[in-house]
C-alpha cells in the first residue's frame, strides 16, 4: 500500500523567506509519481508541481521547486521568497495507479 | 479554458435522505475521480471513471455510495440514506489521460460540495 506522512501540521513563516515543507512516501511501485497541492481557504485543490520516480532533476515551476531525494523517500516542497497569498494548506500525494493518496497536509502560514 | 465545476456549492440534508452531487470536469478529459475530505484530513479517493465506466471503485465505503458517468462527461455522486458520518467535502477531479497514462498525469480539482447532514 502507498503511504504519505506529512510531519509538520502548521508552520510560520516570515514574508520573503523560504519555507520547506517536508513529505515522506512510501511504496512498493518502481514507478510512480508525486503531486503537491495548494488549498486555500475556499477549498479548492490547486495543482503546484509534479516529480516522476524516473527524473533525474528534481522538479520547478516559478517559485516552486521539489527536492527529490528517492533514496530516502521524500519529496519536500521548497517555496522561495514566501508571499503572503502562500499561507494556505499544502498536501503532497502521490500516484501509482490511477488514483492519488495524500498526506494530512501541512497549514502554512506567512507573516508580514 | 473552463476547469472543473461541481454543484451544489453546499448542501444540507437529513439524515436518511437521499442526494446527489454533480461534477462537470474539464472538456475533452476521459479520467473523472470523486475523493473526499473530511475536516482536518487529506482528500480519500472514492472512485474513478475511464470514460463512462468505472475502472476503480475500491473507495467508496459501503453500499449507500454510488456514482454514475452515463456519457463519459458529467458524473453524479449518489448518496442513499445519509448518516452523520457522510458529512464532509467532496471533491471532483478530471485528467486528459487514463487509461495506461503516465504518473506525470495531472489531476485537477474542481471547488468542491460541502455536505453537511443533520
Amino acid at each position: 500500500a502507498q503511504k504519505i506522512t506529512q510531519t509538520q501540521p502548521g508552520m510560520f513563516v516570515q514574508e520573503k523567506e523560504a519555507v520547506t515543507l517536508d513529505c515522506t512516501y512510501d511504496t512498493s511501485d518502481p514507478s510512480y509519481g508525486l503531486f503537491w497541492y495548494k488549498q486555500p481557504s475556499s477549498g479548492e485543490m490547486i495543482f503546484l508541481i509534479y516529480q516522476g520516480s524516473y527524473d533525474q532533476q528534481n522538479a520547478t515551476e516559478g517559485r516552486y521547486s521539489l527536492n527529490f531525494q528517492k533514496a530516502r523517500k521524500s519529496a519536500n516542497l521548497v517555496i522561495s521568497a514566501s508571499q503572503l497569498g502562500d499561507s494556505a494548506m499544502y498536501f503532497c500525494a502521490m500516484r501509482g495507479s490511477q488514483k492519488l493518496v495524500f498526506g494530512q497536509g501541512t497549514r502554512l502560514t506567512i507573516n508580514p | 479554458g473552463a476547469g472543473v465545476s461541481q454543484t451544489p456549492s453546499n448542501k444540507v440534508t437529513e439524515k436518511g435522505k437521499y442526494v446527489e452531487l454533480r461534477c462537470d470536469p474539464i472538456s475533452g478529459h476521459t479520467a473523472l475521480y470523486w475523493y473526499r475530505q473530511s475536516l482536518g484530513q487529506g482528500p480519500e479517493f472514492l472512485i474513478y471513471f475511464q470514460g463512462t465506466g468505472a475502472a476503480d471503485d475500491s473507495g467508496l465505503p459501503n453500499d449507500r455510495f454510488f456514482a454514475v458517468r452515463p456519457e463519459g462527461s458529467v458524473s453524479t455522486l449518489k448518496i442513499q440514506r445519509t448518516e452523520r458520518g457522510d458529512s464532509a467535502v467532496y471533491l471532483c477531479a478530471s485528467s486528459a489521460l487514463g487509461r495506461g497514462g503516465s504518473n506525470q498525469e495531472t489531476q485537477y480539482f474542481g471547488p468542491g460540495t460541502r455536505l453537511l447532514v443533520l
